[in-house]
Order: C-alpha cells, then structure tokens, then sequence
C-alpha cells in the first residue's frame, strides 16, 4: 500500500479516444504531481499542483490535461494522442511547508498504450 | 535547464562487494532526493539531502552530498540481492521544478 493510488493501471486508447487517468491519496500532503516514464529516458515532470493550484506546466501539450478538484486527488485527461505518448504515467504527492518539499510518494503507474 | 547526470546506468556487483553510485548536477539546487524502482512497482523515497556536507545512512545504503561539487553520492556496502533494483536521483530546484536522473541499474549477483 502506496498510500497513493492510480487507477486505471492499465489502459489501451486509439489515438481518436478519450480517457482520463485518476490519482488519489489520502496523506493529508498538499502537493500532486504527474510525472511520464519512458524507457531509456529520465522521469518527466508533467505538473505540479500545489494546494490545488497549477503551479507548473513544463511545456506538455494539450493534447493532456489536468484537472485537481481537491487537494487529494488528481486527474489527467487525455484525448488525441499520439504513439509516443506511449508510456508509464505515475502521479506523486508531498507535504510542501516553507521550508520545501517533502519527499514524494509515488503510485504504482498507469501503463498506457497508444496504437 | 538542469542536467541530472547518473553514472553507472548500468551495474552488476557480486554480493558483499562495496560500490558507489554518481549523481552529477548542473546548478545549483535546495534539496536531493534518491529513489528505489523495483521492477513493475513504483517509486519508493530512500534518502533527501538538504545541506552541503549532509550525510543519510540507512541499513547498507549511505548517502552523501556534496553542493560545492554539485555531487551526490550512493553508496553500497556488503551487497545483498535484495538491494537489486534501480536508483534514482532527483534534484529539487528553487520553486517547482524537479529533475531525475536517468537512474542506475542494480543487480547483486550471488
């Protein structure tokens, strides 16, 4: 038990489709992130939500979408994608104070494929 | 935009044995984290360093940074299988901004 959960674990999508990828977590953090794993590549951060609030968009395009509803969960809505967005989605979360981040728990992943 | 430089990507040691992993980065940050992958499972927070000179140990895994040098370092002592698995570092810049690494490979062989 993760204590940060991501359902689908796995999903297929044509490219036309649309899908929505969901994260939940109940360790009272304030802060989610989603992060793209790709094989041979460093993790990718994708967004940061921090008290709800996009802070950080590092240039995804908007063929994916978030969406933060409350501070425990979180949402990555898709549509149109492409074959290379083929890979293993993983959404995070951590307490932020003012002194910085604490370090991230992370869920298990959505591995989605694109044909 | 910062470069997380890991090194080995790759590394097989024989168990008991004694190594280090690198972590390389190219500007200054406030903090570092170092992760464990299992294969098919999800990221697990091992160590976070927040100051030059910081040193975390937890059972054979010691962690160390260097700000200076802009270096963290991973160590491993007396290998046990159950340390297979892939390391990643992270560094936490000013404000929301992470970066990993690309991660190190472990494999203990018996």
């Amino acid at each position: 038990e993760t204590g940060v959960t991501q359902t689908p674990r796995h999903l297929v999508m044509g490219m036309t489709n649309k899908k929505s990828l969901k994260c939940e977590q109940h360790l009272g953090h304030n802060a989610m992130y989603w992060y793209k794993q790709s094989a041979k590549k460093p993790l990718e951060l994708m967004f940061v939500y921090n008290f709800k609030e996009q802070t950080e968009n590092n240039s995804v395009p908007s063929r994916f979408s978030p969406e933060c509803p409350n501070s425990s969960h979180l949402f990555l809505h898709l549509h149109t994608l492409q074959p290379e967005d083929s890979a293993l989605y993983l959404c995070a979360s951590s307490l932020y104070t003012g002194q910085g981040r604490e370090p991230q728990h992370f869920g298990d992943g959505t591995r989605l494929s694109i044909l | 935009e910062l470069k997380v430089e890991q090194n080995p990507l790759f590394l097989s040691m024989q168990e008991g044995k004694n190594y280090t992993i690198y972590c390389n980065y190219s500007t200054t940050s406030d903090r570092l984290y170092w992760y464990r992958q299992d294969p098919g499972k999800s990221l697990e927070s091992l160590f976070v360093l927040l100051s030059n000179g910081a040193v975390k140990q937890e059972g054979r895994l010691m962690a160390s940074l260097d700000t200076k040098a802009r270096l963290s370092t991973l160590h491993i002592t007396a290998a046990v299988h159950d340390l297979s698995a892939t390391y990643f570092c992270a560094v936490d810049m000013t404000g929301n901004q992470f970066y990993f690494g690309t991660g190190t490979s472990l494999t203990v062989i018996p």
